[in-house]
């Protein structure tokens, strides 16, 4: 167990729909990132998070937005889904705003588009 | 800042030699991590540069002149059969880059 927590671990919804992820870090890490895992595409960086604050984005669609917490849980929200956004979302959290450091990942929640 | 894993798949037999590729290219000094993931499950931490230890039989050695940071193993076990991302951090990045990866089969 990596002490990071994502809900839910499954998730099925219609295109057009909105859905909220949820991730949980582990205890005193100050950093969240967000990663999309796709079949045909590897780990894709999203955004990443530091104590609240945005710090980087990657290739992130604009139907997709994400926010940390003042209790540093984050949110990834997903809008007008579409079949191609079906994967794998991963967080992850590191102590540090910078790199360096070990990130922690928590188990990922599958989203299926139908 | 990349890093390339240049195989998507690597097949072994039991017991052979395993060396998954990685080569990045970063500004500056890299943290290079190796990570490994079972069956679409959590991305654990395999090791990283910094603690030149052992993991699992696993090694990997930062070669700064080759950008290189390949994984090896010298007998490859069934059980090692999983995804390897190569990672890339550092004081002028603000996230962890990943490599494509690379799967490792391993048949008895």
């Amino acid at each position: 167990d990596s002490g990071v927590t994502q809900t839910p671990k499954h998730l099925i919804t219609a295109t057009g729909q909105r859905v909220t992820l949820r991730c949980s870090p582990r205890s005193g890490d100050l950093s969240v990132y967000w990663y999309q895992q796709s079949l045909d595409q590897g780990l894709q960086f999203l955004i990443h998070y530091y104590n609240g604050e945005e710090r980087a984005k990657g290739n992130i669609l604009e139907r997709f937005s994400a926010q940390q917490f003042p209790d540093l849980h984050s949110e990834l929200n997903l809008s007008s889904l579409e079949l191609g956004d079906s994967a794998l979302y991963f967080c992850a959290s590191s102590t540090q705003d910078r790199g360096g450091t070990e990130a922690f990942f928590g188990q990922g929640t599958r989203l299926t588009v139908v | 800042q990349r890093v390339t894993q240049p195989e998507k798949l690597l097949s072994v037999f039991k017991g052979a030699p395993v060396e998954l590729k990685c080569n990045y290219s970063y500004s500056g000094s890299p943290e290079l991590f190796w990570y490994v993931q079972y069956s679409r499950q959590r991305l654990q931490l395999l090791l990283r540069h910094i603690s030149r230890e052992s993991i699992k039989g696993f090694t990997a050695d930062l070669n700064k002149g080759e950008t290189s940071f390949h994984l090896k193993k010298p007998f490859a076990q069934e059980e090692d059969s999983a995804m390897y991302y190569c990672a890339l951090s550092g004081r002028s990045t603000d996230k962890l880059i990943f490599g494509t990866g690379t799967r490792l089969q391993v048949f008895p």
